[in-house]
């Protein structure tokens, strides 16, 4: 089953706005992760934030962990019309398992 | 380097019909993967290997055979093709890392089986 859950599926927004997505997720983890798709590409990763963290800074990507609320978010700042894609949270369970678990994801739409 | 890289990039099936989609890597990586993205669905785990010799399954591994004779290629047999089968295919890999497990994926293979 799903691990992660992607929130809202679909985001349109102005460009030069903000772009919050968020992950909630079932079981306890080592890390979680972000990719972003490109229509017809394949996923390319963004960020890792891992349990014992809070929050991680990557150019105008910030993530939030909260492992009480089982969540993360994803803030794209000033978006760009090229930010435009799908972006997946990816989970890795804790235990050991070298599983890496995909949510379905978030279409996020920067109209210029 | 290449990165990860699949063929064939688009592929028609009749059902029943096997094939078999490539994957290599040129990272050294211990651990490769195959994933099926649907519609709605996101990507699901079909099998993966931790390194030559040894593979194992995910979530959704009924009519896919896996097998990793070396480090950098792992291809993924559909035995008898069916029209349930008609997805996208990634392939991904990475680092054996206890910690840190960013992924790399392939460009996909879309496949579709009539």
């Amino acid at each position: 089953s799903q691990q992660g859950e992607e929130d809202p599926q679909a985001l349109s927004i102005q460009e030069g706005e903000n772009a919050t997505m968020n992950c909630s997720y079932k079981t306890s983890i080592n890390n979680l992760q972000w990719y972003r798709q490109n229509s017809g590409r394949g996923l390319v990763h963004l960020i890792l934030i891992r349990s014992n963290e809070r929050e991680k800074h990557s150019g105008r990507l910030r993530v939030t962990l909260d492992t009480s609320k089982k969540s993360s978010s994803l803030l794209i700042t000033a978006s760009r019309a090229a930010d435009t894609a799908s972006y997946f949270c990816a989970t890795r369970p804790q235990g050991g398992s070298e599983k890496l678990v995909f949510g379905k994801g978030t279409k996020l739409t920067v109209n210029p | 380097n290449a990165g990860v890289t699949q063929t064939p990039k688009f592929q028609v099936l009749k059902t029943g019909q096997s094939m078999t989609l490539q994957c290599a890597q040129d990272m050294n990586h211990e651990y490769m993967s195959w994933y099926r993205q649907d519609p709605g669905m996101g990507l699901r785990l079909i099998h993966y290997s931790v390194g030559a010799g040894i593979t194992d399954q995910g979530e959704v591994p009924n009519g896919y055979n896996v097998s990793r004779s070396t480090t950098e290629d792992f291809p993924l047999r559909l035995l008898s093709a069916a029209p349930s089968q008609t997805s996208v295919y990634f392939c991904a890999s990475r680092p054996f890392d206890r910690v840190l497990n960013e992924q790399y994926f392939g460009p996909g293979t879309r496949l579709t089986v009539t």
